[in-house]
């Protein structure tokens, strides 16, 4: 089945520990997101890529980290840096590239809910 | 400026019954791209429906229909006869055309349907 797999579901951080989150799509896709998602709020963009060795940062990337070494994996790693880290981080896809702006729709994956202790 | 409003921040409703959904948007941008999610207990958002800009036409999807209204800047979604698995969290996204890296989602509308 086509789609984007995060791992892990849940995890749980102590304070001052950097944590990694899995993100892996066969979608074939180019672009790939990073969203915050806390109680009551919509989506906030952390970081996004259009293509492999190449990302942007978003509205909150303070404390994020990333990288696109693959064409299929976008790993997103939170920081010590980050004062509050606890929330459910969504990882998405779209078609891009092509030359063409992306007007696609995005696809998402199930989502890591962090929690730090 | 690109905004999304969704003001109603939780609908409950009982089964059968129909509900509206309220988007209001905001943008500069002659071309964009609407769309609407659906997010269940499970967390992950599914994608329901992209609308561009050029196409005021409604749309019907069995028990799903939408209304864009260019005039009022608006993309309300309806669910007629609601059914207890319509209970979710449903975001409107904006995406324009010339920043489109970025989508911009409204705060998400929480349903319930009660039985």
């Amino acid at each position: 089945d086509g789609g984007i797999t995060q791992s892990p579901k849940y995890l749980f951080r102590k304070e001052g520990q950097n944590v990694t989150l899995s993100c892996e799509q066969n979608l074939n896709h180019d672009a790939m997101y990073w969203y915050r998602q806390d109680p009551g709020q919509g989506l906030r963009l952390i970081y996004y890529s259009q293509i492999v060795n190449d990302f942007q940062k978003g509205d909150i990337a303070e404390g994020y980290s990333v990288s696109r070494e693959k064409k299929e994996s976008f790993p997103l790693t939170v920081t010590s840096a980050q004062k509050n880290p606890t929330a459910f981080y969504l990882c998405a896809s779209s078609m891009g590239g092509s030359g063409t702006p992306d007007t696609g729709e995005l696809f998402f994956g199930e989502g890591s809910r962090l929690t730090v202790l | 400026a690109q905004k999304v409003t969704q003001a109603q921040t939780e609908i409950s409703v009982v089964e059968k019954e129909d509900v509206t959904l309220d988007c209001v948007y905001e943008t500069r941008d002659t071309t964009y791209y609407l769309f609407w999610y659906k997010q269940p207990p499970s967390g992950e958002l599914v994608f329901l429906i992209r609308r561009n800009s050029f196409d005021e036409q409604n749309e019907i999807s069995g028990r799903y229909s939408w209304n864009f209204q260019k005039s009022t800047s608006s993309f309300n979604f309806t669910i007629t006869a609601s059914q207890v698995v319509d209970s979710a969290v449903y975001f409107c996204a904006l995406r324009p055309l010339y920043n489109f890296n970025k989508f911009y989602f409204g705060s998400g509308t929480k349903l319930n349907v009660k039985p």
